[in-house]
């Protein structure tokens, strides 16, 4: 079955740090990848997606993720971070079937 | 409507009701998703309806839970005989296209609390 694997739970930065979350799945064929936020007080929203093509993908508000088939991974990175970044971030997959199966979430924390 | 509808947005209730949560989703989206929300589990699919065929509903919990869409559209999630772990927030979220290419968009969700 399809899962999803976020390393991180909570992570603390301060502004201007680089950021990176890791997210790894497993499913062996084709699949669409992708990474959502939840700001608080907020709903779900999409912040990138990768279905073909150049493995690096880039978002809204300077994100960007790459998909490294051989390591079944979808990490997310920003340079430099913002106080605004500070949210719950999904990373989710599906194998094109329609089922999209989510990550635990990791909570980023960023101090001004 | 403009987004993603759900109601009631909070549900009190107590071990053993029933429980009726509605999505209604952004018109002319063929797909709908039912999602829980707990503390530290992320979130957990529930069921997937796309245009007529046939929902997937591998990831309901138990048989207490079921869910059907109408004239696809409005969709109904009904937890019979409520249990405190069924505490969270259920999302329900639409997408214009099938086959899971197209963008989820997300409601505010309903936060269901069992005493």
């Amino acid at each position: 079955a399809q899962s999803v694997s976020q390393h991180n739970h909570h992570v603390i930065l301060s502004e201007a740090a680089s950021l990176e979350l890791g997210c790894n799945y497993s499913y062996g064929g084709t699949v669409n990848l992708f990474w959502y936020v939840q700001y608080p007080g907020q709903h779900l929203q999409l912040l990138l997606k990768y279905f073909s093509g150049d493995p690096l993908v880039k978002g809204i508000k300077g994100f960007e993720a790459e998909f490294i088939k051989s390591k079944f991974s979808f990490n997310l990175r920003k340079p430099s971070v913002q106080w605004s970044d500070t949210a719950e971030y999904f990373c989710a997959v599906n194998n094109q079937g329609g089922k999209l199966i989510f990550g635990q979430g990791t909570e980023l924390s960023v101090k001004p | 409507g403009a987004g993603v509808s759900q109601s009631p947005s909070n549900k009190v209730t107590e071990k053993g009701k029933d429980v009726e949560l509605r999505c209604d989703p952004i018109s002319g989206h063929t797909a709908l998703y039912w999602y829980r929300q707990s503390l530290g589990q992320g979130l957990e699919f529930l069921i997937y309806f796309q245009g007529n065929s046939a929902p997937d509903k591998s990831g309901l919990p138990s048989d207490r839970f079921s869910a059907e869409r109408t004239g696809g559209s409005v969709s109904t999630l009904t937890i019979q005989r409520t249990q405190q772990e069924d505490s969270a927030v259920y999302l329900c979220a639409s997408s214009i296209r099938q086959g899971g290419t197209g963008e989820l968009f997300f409601g505010e969700g309903s936060r269901l609390t069992v005493l």
